[in-house]
């Protein structure tokens, strides 16, 4: 079965530090999304994308944050300047439509700022 | 603006029974999915089960089935007889109700713990 594939698993960085996160949506899915956890919190959206371009965007996506879909098949999440409040899981999903069909989410990315 | 509550912070089942994780929502769409996702220790988000405003049948997935109330606005989740591996945490979540928008708002989270 198709699954969203993220690296790294976990990514540990210097405090003010750039990280790009990395996500390989299911091929057929039109609609990508990343979100993030704080450990112990519940998850949190921060941004969809559709056909190139952000299509929402959340209170948190503020433009410390930048996404891309640099090829056919990769979808980035970018961090600039890092923060230690950055530090948590960062789960992407991907959806086949805009319908009530179910998001499927990689396995997330555990990022600590140090 | 919608919201999604979950009331019981950690649940206790015994091996074997069922059990009942609470959820109940606010939107002001008419239109809505529903979603339940189990995240073990190991961090994944595994979808178990989608609900459909418009559904007229509660949702079911092999063990797992939704208790949808629409007049209650609340979706529970059943887990029939309850294996040690269902111990997780649960997260109920909607989708977003501004056209759109498709992103999910998840709840606080169940965390479920089966005993042997």
């Amino acid at each position: 079965e198709p699954e969203v594939t993220q690296t790294p698993s976990h990514q540990v960085t210097q405090m003010g530090q750039e990280v790009i996160l990395r996500c390989v949506p299911i091929s057929n899915h039109l609609y990508f999304y990343w979100y993030r956890q704080i450990l112990g919190q519940k998850v949190e959206f921060l941004v969809s994308f559709y056909n190139n371009e952000i299509s929402e965007k959340s209170e948190i996506f503020d433009d410390q944050f930048s996404v891309e879909r640099p090829d056919g098949s990769n979808f980035t999440l970018k961090i600039r300047s890092t923060k230690l409040e950055d530090s948590a899981m960062y789960f992407c999903a991907s959806g086949r439509d805009s319908s009530n069909q179910p998001q499927h989410f990689g396995d997330g990315t555990r990022l600590s700022i140090l | 603006a919608q919201k999604i509550t979950q009331t019981q912070p950690g649940m206790f089942v015994q091996e074997k029974e069922a059990v009942t994780l609470d959820c109940t929502y606010d939107t002001s769409d008419p239109s809505y999915g529903l979603f339940w996702y189990k995240q073990p220790s190991s961090g994944e988000m595994i979808f178990l089960i989608y609900q459909g405003s418009y559904d007229q049948q509660n949702a079911t997935e092999g063990r797992y089935s939704l208790n949808f109330q629409k007049a209650r606005k609340s979706a529970n989740l059943v887990i029939s007889a309850s294996q040690l591996g269902d111990s997780a945490m649960y997260f109920c979540a909607m989708r977003g109700d501004q056209t759109g928008a498709n992103n999910l708002f998840f709840g606080t989270g169940t965390r479920l713990t089966v005993i042997p």
